[in-house]
């Protein structure tokens, strides 16, 4: 496609569910991140792949959120038992050079996963 | 660490008036990239504009233009003549140069309304 997508676009989760986000990034791009949006907020970063690598999870809120992007193109967010304050909108970005390298490249980003835990 | 402020919250104009947003950034890094970006309704952001630390050169883009200003560490964004497709949430955003940082770090935002 031509821009970066998410699915699904919502999802409801009952608390303690696991639920898995997935994104697909624009062909050929290099770095892919993912943001939490919180209500009212602005996006919150999460981590960082160049490639298959993930470079910096340092935005992770805890151990119950997990992301691979085994094949270096679509990355999958996972969340384990999920907790009522994992609410919000899930954002994934690619860039097309190693952000490593070159910083200044934008991220697009794709429409986002909204997350509600009941 | 790096901060972006956007101190104002929400801001409301009738069409055609110019509208300034306000972003004031911290940082400690002598490189650093700074963007503004659009989140309408529909939820995707969408890159505007961005600016590295050593390009202190105002933009003007049609009705978009970027006042840079390292001295009181400012990326103000103007709208002039708004249209009501403005409406929308905008961000400013902080990237520090240096180091292992990559990642973005977005401001609060600001919700434009423009009233037709």
């Amino acid at each position: 496609g031509a821009g970066v997508s998410q699915s699904p676009r919502y999802k409801v989760a009952k608390r303690g569910q696991d639920v898995a986000l997935r994104c697909d990034p624009i062909s050929g791009h290099v770095s892919l991140f993912w943001y939490q949006q919180a209500l009212g907020q602005g996006p919150e970063f999460l981590t960082y792949f160049q490639n298959e690598a993930q470079l910096d999870k340092s935005g992770l809120p805890s151990d119950r959120f997990f992301a691979e992007r085994p094949e270096g193109s679509v990355s999958t967010l996972k969340i384990q038992r999920t907790q009522q304050e994992d609410s919000a909108v899930y954002l994934c970005a690619s860039s097309l050079i190693a952000y490593r390298t070159n910083p200044y490249n934008e991220q697009f980003f794709g429409p986002g996963t909204r997350l509600t835990v009941l | 660490a790096q901060k972006v402020t956007q101190a104002q919250t929400e801001i409301s104009v009738v069409e055609k008036e110019d509208v300034t947003l306000d972003c004031v950034y911290e940082t400690r890094d002598t490189t650093y990239y700074l963007f503004w970006y659009k989140q309408p309704p529909s939820g995707e952001l969408v890159f505007l504009i961005r600016r590295n630390s050593f390009d202190e050169q105002n933009e003007i883009s049609g009705r978009y233009s970027w006042n840079f200003q390292k001295s009181t560490s400012s990326f103000n964004f103007t709208i002039t003549a708004s249209q009501v497709v403005d409406s929308a949430v905008y961000f400013c955003a902080l990237s520090e140069g240096g180091g292992s940082a990559r990642q973005l770090t977005f401001g609060s935002g600001t919700q434009l309304t423009v009233l037709p």
